[in-house]
């Protein structure tokens, strides 16, 4: 059973870095099928898909044209992890952040508990 | 970017009774392969989102034969046979088509 296991703060101050984590277990990070992913969730724009990091043959990224340039998502194939860095956040960065699977480049499963991030001074 | 839309956007169910959520996208889902990259989720109260269909008619593992998806191309169904107390929360469609990928605005159902 595969389960992700996020980690990170809960509060960031303005024009900082969100940083986030997520474990995997149950998975690899390099399985060639899979995808990991960050959503975001907040009440003005609901379910929101920010970008993936996955392995075919080589690591590839895939961003979101509109955190495109502030965002970057790392993995430590040691740890089995992938990470998720937002900089220069502003208040509407504020949301629930997740870690998911995407599968077969279709659906997302599992995901992780979710984080909510607010950002304030 | 493929726009989703749902309705209605909130539904009030007497247990036991069907409920039926629309889902539409502004391009077609179907792709060569004959598969519909279309999903369906639930978020319970306080908990992440969780798989429910997969490519527009398969269901999750552990996920109860009283929810099935229909649908292809741009329309979609997502119907509940017979409501459950458990069954309360928001449920969202989802296209897998391409990047961004994009999910509809909600449904949320509560019991009448």
């Amino acid at each position: 059973q595969v389960q992700l296991q996020q980690s990170g703060p809960g509060l960031v101050k303005p024009s900082q870095t969100l940083s986030l984590t997520c474990a995997i277990s149950g998975d690899t990070i390099s399985n060639n099928g899979a995808s990991w992913t960050w959503i975001r969730q907040s009440p003005s724009r609901g379910l929101e898909w920010l970008g993936r990091i996955y392995y075919r043959s080589n690591w590839y990224n895939d961003y979101a044209p509109f955190v495109k340039s502030r965002m970057t998502i790392n993995l430590d194939t040691s740890k089995n992890q992938f990470s998720l860095q937002l900089n220069s956040v502003t208040p509407e960065d504020t949301a629930v952040y997740y870690c998911t699977r995407l599968i077969g480049e279709n659906w997302l499963d599992p995901w992780g508990q979710g984080t909510l991030v607010t950002v304030s001074p | 970017d493929i726009v989703m839309t749902q309705s209605p956007l909130s539904l009030s169910v007497t247990p036991g009774e069907p409920a039926s959520i629309s889902c539409r996208s502004s391009q077609s889902l179907l792709r060569r392969n004959g598969y519909n990259y279309l999903h369906w989720y639930l978020q319970k109260p306080g908990q992440s989102p969780q798989l429910l269909i997969y490519l527009g008619s398969d269901r999750a593992s552990g996920v109860p034969d009283r929810f099935s998806g229909s649908g292809s191309g741009t329309d979609f169904t997502l119907k509940i046979s017979r409501l459950e107390a458990e069954d309360v929360g928001v449920y969202y469609c989802m296209q897998g088509l391409q990047t961004p990928i994009t999910f509809g605005p909600g449904t949320k159902v509560d019991i009448k």
